[in-house]
């Protein structure tokens, strides 16, 4: 079983809807949750970072932490077409550990 | 000015040929990454290493050698290059091993292997 578990998608979408991203994670020690924004042969970049449980938000984007479900989201508000990239969610036990990737999720916004 | 910066953006190689991947920073960073992104998009970690210390050594053929002359590059060499090393490279760097959760990531190196 894979430490965190993220739906590939393709998600694709009409402009102006909301999205709703999320992984699912097994190792209860993670403490660190990171959403990552990946557009087409770029490198990933950081989009949202939240210690622990609850949400953080940033503009059109929230991101949110369940530890007792063991369960992230990000949301979107508002999708733009320059919203479409893979998002990928990350997860770290301490601040000095490895990130454990999902395996991302393909988004499309619609004009 | 490009942040991490690697080179070459793309190899096409056959295999058994030995090849090597260079990556730069620019930021003053610490620690710096080697990831493996396969065809499905899967970002794995394959090496890390703080101040040219290594600290992450994943499960990788020992055919990959990482190197860091100093903490502004890390180079990744691998030896007998097999057709399942084809995948994306990507060379990542943080401010510090503390600050791991903001990494910044070069362009990715497209590796092919025939």
């Amino acid at each position: 079983q894979k430490e965190v578990e993220q739906d590939p998608g393709p998600l694709s979408v009409p402009e102006g809807a909301i999205v709703s991203l999320n992984c699912t994670y097994s190792n209860s020690a993670f403490q660190y949750f990171m959403w990552y924004r990946q557009y087409s042969r770029k490198g990933p970049e950081l989009l949202m970072y939240t210690y622990s449980s609850g949400n953080k938000e940033d503009g059109r984007f929230t991101a949110q932490v369940d530890k007792s479900s063991k369960y992230i989201s990000l949301f979107i508000r508002d999708s733009q077409p320059s919203d479409s990239a893979t998002y990928l969610c990350a997860m770290m036990v301490t601040s000095g550990s490895r990130l454990t990737f999902g395996e991302g999720t393909q988004l499309t916004v619609n004009p | 000015d490009t942040a991490v910066s690697q080179t070459p953006k793309y190899l096409v190689t056959q295999m058994g040929n030995d090849k090597s991947i260079k990556c730069e920073q620019n930021l003053g960073h610490d620690t710096m990454y080697w990831y493996k992104q396969d065809s499905k998009k899967f970002l794995k970690i394959m090496f890390s290493y703080n101040n040219k210390e290594l600290i992450i050594n994943e499960t990788v053929p020992n055919r990959f050698s990482p190197k860091s002359p100093d903490k502004a590059h890390l180079n990744l060499h691998i030896n007998s290059l097999e057709l399942g090393d084809s995948a994306v490279y990507f060379c990542a760097s943080s401010r510090a091993r503390t600050g791991a959760y903001e990494q910044y990531f070069g362009p990715g190196t497209r590796l092919t292997v025939t």
